[in-house]
């Protein structure tokens, strides 16, 4: 079967902190992984990794893909409060495939 | 806003009810998708289009949804009957597909409550 894990499911952080958010996945015809991040409304697109090895950066963001091992990590550095929400990892494989989550809090 | 847009973004309604949510995607995008997503879950896939094409539906989607993109543009998901159950938000997104990958972006989201 088909499927998406995130862990941890939460975590929480202090402002400043480095936090490395995990996925790993077992689907079917994979062709790209997602990451989104969602606040209290729809999840807004963050990155998409298609190839192993590559490190995508936006920011203090950034990821990258295993597809040996068939995972993917998110990280944030010198996090901010602004950066508490909920982090979806997501799989287009056959059809796209989320995991539940992890929910990240910062504080101050 | 040339962004995915849904409507109603909220909607309350009694057991048994009918009820129909509408998604308009970026204007450019073929595909077209449905998600319904609980609290503290991810997003669950119901159905997506291709043009006005129904491609996949999710054993999630019982007879008593229904979902049409009529000329390929906006889409609406109808529900039948409706039971407490089905309360959720109901997400749309929409991607731009060729070959190979692709990247949705959502909507707002429509919040279904069943009293």
């Amino acid at each position: 079967e088909d499927k998406v894990v995130q862990s941890p499911l939460s975590l929480v952080v202090h402002e400043g902190d480095t936090v490395t958010l995990n996925c790993s996945y077992e689907v079917t015809n994979f062709r790209s992984l997602l990451w989104y991040k969602q606040e209290k409304k729809a999840p807004t697109f963050l990155f998409m990794l298609t190839s192993s090895g590559i490190e995508k950066k936006s920011g203090r963001l950034s990821s990258i893909l295993d597809k040996k091992e068939l995972f993917s990590i998110l990280n944030i550095t010198a996090t901010q409060t602004g950066d508490s929400a909920v982090y979806l990892c997501a799989v287009d494989g056959n059809q796209f495939y989320f995991g539940t989550g992890t929910s990240l809090t910062v504080i101050p | 806003d040339t962004g995915v847009s849904q409507n109603p973004r909220h909607k309350i309604t009694k057991r048994g009810q009918n009820v129909t949510f509408r998604c308009d995607p970026i204007s450019e995008h073929n595909r077209l998708y449905w998600y319904r997503q609980t609290l503290g879950q991810g997003p669950e896939f119901l159905t997506y289009f291709q043009n006005e094409a129904q491609l996949e539906k999710s054993r999630l989607l019982s007879d008593r949804f229904s979902a049409e993109r009529p000329k390929g543009s906006f889409s609406t998901l109808e529900i039948q009957r409706t039971e407490q159950g089905d309360s959720a938000m109901y997400l749309c997104a929409s991607s731009f597909w060729t070959s190979g990958s692709e990247t949705q972006y959502f909507g707002p989201g429509t919040r279904l409550l069943v009293l």
